[in-house]
């Protein structure tokens, strides 16, 4: 089946500094989605985006699909960004969806 | 709020017994998917229904079972229950195929 590895697994910001997620499956893809469970364990849905670039807010996310990569961007953090991001993706032609591990982002004040 | 309902929110249960875990999707959405989420095994994808059908199958146990019901509510049925299926499980649901909204979760602990 198709594999996702986001990295880094862990990552620890000053507030105010930016910092860039990356996703790598390894087959094609016609879903892909970015999510943000918070502490409280609740997954928010940050963009749908198989392919091109978004942006919301201060947050934006581009996915390069003939590469097979995905990149969230978080500029200028707060400390309620804290939480995971998941990366979550459905190979082309498939119906289940694969979730990345996660990075793991802790804002401190 | 996604407009994805999951009940109940918790659930405390012993070892061997039985649980049903419900879900109503966003009006209009017509697919409705199961997640098992765990420490040791992060977030699993079970099953999904489009328009009362089973449409796709990942990790779900032959002790688990799910059906989506003609007014699109769908629920999880966990059997014969260990240690092990403590755990967060999620619904989410799509319009059809593409973008998936996630309800709040069940958290369930098995003593």
């Amino acid at each position: 089946g198709i594999q996702v590895e986001q990295s880094p697994p862990d990552l620890i910001l000053q507030e105010g500094a930016n910092s860039t997620l990356r996703c790598n499956f390894s087959d094609s893809v016609n879903n892909l989605q970015w999510f943000h469970q918070n502490p409280w364990g609740q997954l928010i849905n940050l963009f749908y985006i198989p392919s091109g670039t978004k942006q919301n807010g201060r947050l934006s996310a581009t996915t390069v699909a003939t590469e097979r990569y995905s990149l969230l961007y978080i500029s200028s953090s707060q400390t309620t960004d804290s939480g995971v991001y998941f990366c979550a993706v459905e190979r082309t032609g498939g119906f289940k969806t694969i979730f990345g591990a996660g990075t793991r982002l802790f804002v401190k004040a | 709020d996604s407009g994805v309902t999951q009940t109940p929110k918790h659930l405390i249960t012993a070892t061997g017994q039985r649980v049903t875990l419900r879900c109503s999707p966003r009006s209009g959405d017509l697919s409705v998917y199961w997640y098992q989420q765990s420490l040791d095994q992060g977030l699993q994808f079970l099953i999904q229904y489009y328009n009362g059908e089973e449409r796709a199958k990942g990790n779900i146990l032959e002790r688990f079972s799910a059906q989506q019901f003609p007014d699109l509510h769908s629920e999880l049925n966990l059997s014969s229950l260990e240690l092990g299926d403590s755990a967060l499980y999620f619904c989410a649901s799509s319009v059809v195929h593409n973008e998936q909204f996630f309800g709040p979760g069940t958290r369930l602990t098995v003593l």
